[in-house]
């Protein structure tokens, strides 16, 4: 069965605190990894797509990786407003079906 | 800069009670989704719409039944509210089904008593 696990569920930076979240998976088929933001109340924002292992994506002060088995959102100087819940998702085929799995996604709060 | 559009945001029914809740994009997307979103749990699939003219069942489907209208409108109906359907429903849409991003709407917040 496709899983998709994130890590940390919750997580507490200083403004400046850089750190890093991490999505693991076990997929048949790995098609596409796709990052997401999601503020309260709204819905989830894409932020990057990543295909194959060893590719880096970039974004202000995210930059995502990709290997074989895990990406990482990596957040660099954090500002209060990178405070948001990140979604992660694998696009997996197999047998002619395709999917998208997310995980439960890890709360980031950013404290001035 | 609409994007993706649901309505409504917020809805309170009773059990059995029917409802539909509507989707539209303006993207041009030819894709359709429709998820649910529980505390502790991932976002999972209702239904897609692949293409205008197709739907297929996701993960979760029992209870539900959707309708692609045209290329811009998808929506999902609910038949006879229960409690265990209480959620946060989003729709998205993408440019093809695959490996594309969806891009959501800002959910419908639905609660059956």
């Amino acid at each position: 069965e496709d899983q998709v696990t994130q890590s940390p569920e919750a997580l507490r930076l200083q403004e400046g605190e850089s750190s890093s979240l991490n999505c693991s998976y076990t997929v048949s088929g790995l098609r596409g990894l796709f990052w997401y933001r999601q503020d309260p109340g709204k819905g989830p924002e894409f932020l990057f797509t990543l295909y194959s292992a060893g590719e880096e994506k970039e974004k202000e002060r995210l930059k995502a990786t990709l290997t074989k088995k895990e990406s990482f959102l990596h957040i660099t100087a954090p500002k209060p407003e990178d405070s948001a819940t990140y979604l992660c998702a694998v696009h997996s085929y197999q047998g002619g079906s395709e999917k998208l799995v997310f995980g439960k996604g890890t709360k980031l709060t950013v404290n001035p | 800069n609409a994007g993706v559009t649901q309505t409504p945001k917020f809805q309170v029914l009773k059990t059995g009670q029917s409802m539909t809740l509507q989707c539209a994009q303006d993207m041009n997307h030819n894709s359709m989704y429709w998820y649910r979103q529980d505390p502790g749990m991932g976002l999972r699939l209702i239904y897609y719409s692949a293409s205008e003219g197709t739907t297929d069942k996701g993960e979760v489907p029992n209870g539900y039944n959707v309708s692609r209208l045209n290329k811009r409108e998808f929506s999902l109906r609910l038949e006879s509210a229960a409690p265990s359907q209480t959620s946060v429903y989003f729709c998205a849409s993408s440019v093809t089904q695959g490996n594309q991003p969806q891009h959501f709407g800002d959910g419908t917040r639905l609660s059956i008593l």
